[in-house]
């Protein structure tokens, strides 16, 4: 769904270096999910973030990874020291809350690139 | 840990022909949904299965749910080209909050129809 913006669409980094995903919900949405398709695989999830809380984080892994979703601004997902195989679609998804009958939406995603 | 099967993982048929998508799941689920992602895009939502007996159609595509069995199918009738994508089938499972929190995916099942 095009109304969950996601930026960049690409990137590339080298090893070492940091990445910087940004996930923007969509409007009225106070829920953001991240996910991580490596390729030929179905989506994996990652961490589900309200505004300024964490709420479930036991996809992330325990190192070089954090996300955050401040009170202003885009959700960011954050990959300190990339490693080849941190290379994957990371997608983001949002919801407007937890009700029974609550859908996300996903963005288009970012593809990340470690050479 | 709940687990999510789908089959066929690939598929290749002809134009007019019906066929069935499987997906299997390990554990009580509240909601199963299936999506379609084409090449280098984004999930876009098909159907959103919320409980057992419920069978939901678009187009082409009728989905339905036995959470007795803890089966989904996704029935294509009469395919034609345009069908084409990867179709992914996610399940929430009955602890988890809601939204996307905590989806289980498939591995997705490549479709590709033949003129």
């Amino acid at each position: 769904n095009a109304d969950v913006m996601q930026n960049p669409r690409h990137l590339v980094r080298r090893r070492g270096q940091e990445a910087r995903l940004r996930c923007s919900p969509m409007k009225g949405h106070s829920h953001v999910y991240w996910y991580r398709q490596l390729p030929e695989e179905g989506l994996k999830f990652m961490v589900y973030l309200q505004k300024e809380n964490i709420i479930d984080e036991s996809g992330m892994p325990k190192e070089r990874f954090s996300a955050e979703f401040p009170k202003e601004g885009p959700s960011i997902l954050r990959i300190q020291q990339v490693v080849r195989g941190d290379s994957a679609a990371y997608f983001c998804a949002s919801s407007p809350g937890v009700s029974s009958n609550t859908e996300a939406f996903f963005g288009q995603g970012t593809r990340l690139t470690v050479v | 840990e709940l687990k999510v099967e789908q089959n066929p993982l690939f598929l290749s048929m002809q134009e007019g022909k019906n066929y069935t998508i499987y997906c299997n799941y390990s554990t009580t689920s509240d909601r199963l949904y299936w999506y379609r992602q084409d090449p280098g895009k984004s999930l876009e939502s098909l159907f959103v299965l919320l409980s057992n007996g419920a069978v939901k159609q678009e187009g082409r595509l009728m989905a339905s749910l036995d959470t007795k069995a803890r089966l989904s199918t996704l029935h294509i009738t009469a395919a034609v080209h345009d069908l084409s994508a990867t179709y992914f089938c996610a399940v929430l499972p009955s602890s988890a909050g809601g939204g996307a929190d905590g989806l289980t995916f498939g591995k997705g099942t490549h479709l590709i129809i033949q003129p």
